[in-house]
């Protein structure tokens, strides 16, 4: 079946500009997770969401990021007045359940901020 | 805070041979720990899932140890392929977020024909 999709697979903002990154994930999976990924690091959580609930956004980094799932399926990560700090792949992941199962990962979203 | 190394950043052997990466974490006692593959451009991959009751877990070519006393889990590749070349990361569950994984920076594995 289908993966986790991700759009746009590359965005390119003038530093200021706010930016939207949407996520599919696999259809059916009740939990979904948005990490970040600086070049050479492993993913850094953000945010999760259980159904169009959002449990923990403890990972956001500031109040300029802002993410939801309005019907329980695909997710919207939304940044705010852009920062050169923020050019990283924007990775989202979906699970069946929560706790002890593995995630699947889309393409990933690269954010490039000028 | 919680902590996770991987033992190298860059692990290079020759095919045939086996691979052995290591995750070490300090500051926590994670429910389950996580080995993901990431090559180049793309997401990562779910490959094991070991929990903290499991001392090990095979999957074809693929061994994960986990030792909660050492804090510590080893994963092996055997029989080593150029197919294998990629970035591996452990994740461990982070109980009190609720569902979070915290990863590892990653060891970039190489295996020469």
């Amino acid at each position: 079946g289908a993966g986790v999709s991700q759009s746009p697979r590359y965005k390119v903002a003038k530093r200021g500009q706010d930016v939207a990154l949407r996520c599919d994930p696999i259809s059916g999976h009740v939990s979904l997770f948005w990490y970040q990924q600086a070049l050479g690091q492993g993913p850094e959580f953000l945010t999760y969401f259980q159904n169009e609930a959002q449990l923990d956004k403890s990972g956001l980094p500031s109040d300029r990021f802002f993410a939801e799932r309005p019907e329980g399926s695909v997710s919207t990560l939304k940044i705010q007045r852009t920062q050169q700090e923020d050019s990283a792949v924007y990775l989202c992941a979906s699970s069946r359940r929560d706790r002890g199962y593995e995630q699947y990962f889309g393409p990933g979203t690269r954010l490039t901020v000028t | 805070s919680q902590k996770i190394e991987q033992n190298s950043e860059a692990l290079n052997i020759q095919e045939g041979k086996t691979a052995t990466l290591t995750c070490n974490y300090t500051n926590y006692s994670p429910a389950y720990l996580q080995w993901y593959r990431q090559d180049p451009g793309r997401g990562p991959v779910f490959l094991l899932l070991i929990r903290e009751n499991e001392k090990e877990k095979r999957k074809e070519r693929l061994k994960v140890t986990f030792d909660t006393t050492l804090k510590q889990s080893l994963f092996h590749i055997t029989a080593s392929q150029p197919a294998d070349s990629a970035t591996y990361l452990c994740a461990l569950d982070v109980t009190q977020a609720g569902t979070a994984l915290i990863f590892g920076k990653g060891t970039t594995l190489s295996v020469s024909s």
